[in-house]
């Protein structure tokens, strides 16, 4: 079984649609991080957090939400979907030697 | 905002060809660069470098930073198609990668 898991895949949606976008961890990993990719941009970060109490903004956290529910699992909401967050958006946990192992990603459309 | 930049954008090779991957990046006082993997899916974990000038290798990977100049270098000998992907670079710093927008290897057969 994967260490990082995320649901949906795949997902299309419409603007204005309130949209929860999971990610669970097997790692027992503490710091979690949630990433939208673009093409021809890098993965720029939305929020991450260390533990459950301690949530942090990243560099593009406007239109995002995130809840920490446990140590293993982290979810992104997009309130109010609009159609430039359309992107493909990856879940990650970080190590003790700080590196960050991904999750297999989720596209999601919004049309 | 931390800048990096990575160079080329893209290339196209021929299998057993030898790659230079380059990022270049306005970070200072990072901890680590990490090198990542990218085909069509999650990037996978390529190398960490925390120290300049220690080369790490990985196979036919290998890899080296210069924290004084703000670079460092992907070299892939030996190419094969199997080598074909977007090689990203991130500076880490303050519990966060900064990653490069990649490079595009694309390895002929």
């Amino acid at each position: 079984d994967a260490d990082v898991t995320q649901t949906p895949r795949n997902r299309i949606t419409k603007t204005g649609k309130r949209i929860m976008l999971e990610c669970s961890q097997t790692k027992g990993h503490d710091r979690m991080y949630w990433y939208r990719q673009d093409p021809g941009l890098g993965l720029r970060l939305i929020y991450y957090s260390f533990d459950v109490k301690d949530i942090n903004k990243g560099e593009i956290s406007d239109g995002y939400s995130v809840s920490r529910q446990a140590q293993a699992k982290f979810s992104l909401s997009l309130e109010s979907a609009i159609p430039n967050q359309t992107a493909l958006y990856f879940c990650a946990t970080e190590g003790p030697s700080y590196e960050q192992y991904f999750g297999p990603g989720t596209r999601l459309t919004v049309t | 905002e931390d800048k990096v930049v990575q160079s080329p954008l893209s290339l196209v090779v021929h299998e057993g060809d030898t790659v230079t991957l380059n990022c270049s990046y306005e970070v200072t006082n990072f901890r680590s660069l990490l090198w990542y993997k990218q085909e069509k899916k999650a990037p996978t974990f390529l190398f960490m470098l925390t120290s300049s000038g220690i080369e790490k290798k990985s196979g036919r990977l290998s890899s080296i930073l210069d924290k004084k100049e703000l670079f460092s270098i992907l070299n892939i000998t030996a190419t094969q198609t199997g080598d074909s992907a977007v090689y990203l670079c991130a500076p880490y710093r303050d519990y966060k990668l900064s990653f490069g927008a990649g490079t595009t290897v694309t390895v002929r057969a």
